[in-house]
């Protein structure tokens, strides 16, 4: 069966790095999406990507974030100076293939990342 | 806007017991109802959905029914196992935006 994919499974970084999150999609799906869920709390969306193009995003999704899809199957989220309180997972998503409908999201396994 | 209220965890319960994960939602509208299950050390892996009102959502025993009178989806199995232990949360999405409303997760957990 299809599934989503991200790389690394853990990220270490220091405070005032930038991180690049990687995604591989499921190949037939158009729509891709970020969230992140920070340890005990909530899953947040981030933001979402169609036609490359930002589709939505959240307050949280600030001018530290950015995602890009730059060849066909990988989509990537930038965090440019990374914060202690970005610590987080951070899921990948993506829908609209050619069986399901773009209600229905498919989640990676996640990243999760450190800042120290 | 749109929320989801889920019952507080965790959850625990032995092996065999009847479980009931309470989820109601506020939504204008004819939301998509969702769960999703997050195993230890994994994403979140979508459980099953209903997309209408009295549909009836199922998939590894579990089920849940789309109840629009009171606003509700409750997830229920009949006889729960061990590895059934994860953290299950409630979702919706409609009012034109595919990007999912998640509730606060509920953790279960199944003792032998």
């Amino acid at each position: 069966e299809p599934e989503v994919t991200q790389t690394p499974s853990h990220q270490v970084t220091q405070m005032g790095q930038e991180v690049i999150l990687r995604c591989v999609p499921i190949s037939n799906h158009l729509y891709f999406y970020w969230y992140r869920q920070i340890l005990g709390q909530k899953v947040e969306f981030l933001v979402s990507f169609y036609n490359n193009e930002i589709s939505e995003k959240s307050e949280i999704f600030d001018d530290q974030f950015s995602v890009e899809r730059p060849d066909g199957s990988n989509f990537t989220l930038k965090i440019r100076s990374t914060k202690l309180e970005d610590s987080a997972m951070y899921f990948c998503a993506s829908s609209g293939g050619l069986a399901g409908g773009t209600d229905t999201q498919y989640f990676g396994p996640g990243t999760r990342l450190t800042v120290l | 806007g749109d929320s989801v209220t889920q019952m507080e965890g965790p959850v625990t319960l032995s092996e065999e017991a009847f479980l009931t994960i309470n989820c109601t939602y506020t939504a204008t509208g004819y939301p998509s109802l969702f769960w999703y299950v997050q195993y230890p050390g994994e994403g979140l892996q979508l459980l099953l959905k209903a997309t209408k009102a009295d549909d009836k959502g199922s998939n590894k025993g579990f089920e849940a029914t789309y109840r629009k009178e009171t606003t509700s989806f409750h997830l229920e199995k009949g006889s729960v196992q061990v590895s059934d232990s994860a953290v299950y949360f409630c979702a919706l999405s409609g009012g034109g935006s595919y990007i999912p409303t998640f509730g606060r997760g509920t953790s279960l957990i199944v003792h032998p």
